[in-house]
This record gives structure tokens, C-alpha cells and sequence, in this order.
């Protein structure tokens, strides 16, 4: 099953708009990813945020997590058109031997110009 | 999707009949991953390696068998190919960073079983 689930399952905004999607969880995890995937690609990482972090930024981007209500949530900030693509979470729960990322179902978000 | 091919890049196959799809790497990466994704589904692992014929299952693993002999190839087998297995298949390889690790993904696969 499924560990992380992302909110919206879709969002449109306006070139210049902010973006802002969610991601809940269900079990305590070691960190949290982000990553992109543009029409017919592969996914792209984006950003990571380790459990004692509450806050990172990158570029355009701000990840928060919330470790107490199990919840993350990716901010793109002054969006581009070039932004539009699908958003996904990702769970690692801990640097065992063979540790897996558990993927949600994504974000697709369309940004018109 | 640089370091990371996949091939083929697009297969129509019948049902019942084997098929192999090729992950290659030269990021001379240890760990290497299989995905499936389907709508609705996001990425679901199929089975992953952590060495040279080293693997393991992932969560959706019925029905597919993986090798990996070198460092750089990772093999995935559709035994007897079924409609349930269409799908656009991922491979990724992963790099061990200090306490993390993030992926890196090839272009992917889309596989038609007809």
C-alpha cells in the first residue's frame, strides 16, 4: 500500500500564481522527497527534507514537514509555465539494507500562461 | 535521465509471451530499482538490487524475475506477459548519500500486452 498520498490530485494556476500541494504519510519515516515528472519522462528529484527538519528551501521551491501530523507539503512559488508537470512525493523510512521510497500518487499541476 | 537508458523504450507484446526490458547504468551506482507506474497508482516497486546478483522483491512483484550480473544492468522478466502488465516501467538507480538517499530515474518504458 501506498505510503504517502498527495492533495490536490490535480491543480490549475495562472503563470505567476503560487503552487502549493500536500502530502500525508502513515509511518515514521527518515526523510521525505520530492520529486517531478514533465509528460512521458522520467521523474526528476527535486528536494529531500530529513525528519529533523522542518523547513528547506530550493530556488523557487520551500518543502515543510510536520513530523507530528505526518504531513509535508511543496510550495513552488511564482509558477512558470514550464512548471506544469506532475508532483511526487516520496517516503523513505529508514537506511536499512535494501531501504525502499514509497511514492504517492502525484500532484498534476498545470500552470497557463 | 542522464547515466540511466532504458531499452526498449516502447513494446507491444501478446499475451502469454516472454518479455525482457534492459536497464543500463554508468554511474557505476550499487543500488538499482524497478517501477511500474499505473494511473491513480504513482510508482509501485517491483524488485530492487543492492549489488551484483543481489535483489530482492519489492511490492508488486508477482509475475516479474529481475538479474543483475553487472554493476551497470539491471534485467527485468515478464515470465508469461499478461494484460494486468501493461504499464510504463522505471528503472532508477539509487545513490547512498550520509543518512539518505535519493534516486535518479531512466526515461522509462511503455509496454503493451495485448
Amino acid at each position: 500500500s501506498q505510503q504517502g498520498e498527495e492533495d490536490p490530485q490535480a491543480l490549475s494556476i495562472q503563470e505567476g500564481e503560487n503552487a502549493t500541494m500536500n502530502c500525508s504519510y502513515k509511518t515514521s519515516i527518515n526523510n521525505l522527497q520530492w520529486y517531478r515528472q514533465n509528460s512521458g519522462r522520467g521523474l526528476v528529484h527535486l528536494i529531500l527534507i530529513r525528519s529533523n527538519e522542518r523547513e528547506k528551501h530550493s530556488g523557487r521551491l520551500r518543502v515543510t514537514l510536520d513530523t507530528s501530523k505526518k504531513s509535508s507539503s511543496l510550495l513552488i512559488t511564482a509558477s512558470r509555465a514550464a512548471d506544469t508537470a506532475s508532483y511526487f512525493c516520496a517516503t523513505q523510512a529508514a537506511l536499512e539494507y535494501g531501504n525502499k521510497l514509497v511514492f504517492g500518487a502525484g500532484t498534476i499541476l498545470r500552470v497557463k500562461s | 535521465d542522464a547515466g540511466i537508458t532504458q531499452s526498449p523504450r516502447h513494446k507491444v507484446t501478446e499475451t502469454g509471451t516472454p518479455v525482457t526490458l534492459r536497464c543500463h547504468q554508468t554511474e557505476n551506482h550499487r543500488y538499482m530499482y524497478w517501477y511500474r507506474q499505473d494511473p491513480g497508482h504513482g510508482l509501485r516497486l517491483i524488485h530492487y538490487s543492492y549489488g551484483v546478483k543481489d535483489t530482492d522483491k519489492g511490492e508488486v512483484s508477482d509475475g516479474y524475475s529481475v538479474s543483475r550480473s553487472k554493476t551497470e544492468d539491471f534485467l527485468l522478466t515478464l515470465e508469461s506477459a499478461t494484460s494486468s502488465q501493461t504499464s510504463v516501467y522505471f528503472c532508477a538507480i539509487g545513490e547512498r548519500g550520509e543518512k539518505a538517499e535519493t534516486q535518479y530515474f531512466g526515461p522509462g518504458t511503455r509496454l503493451l500486452v495485448l
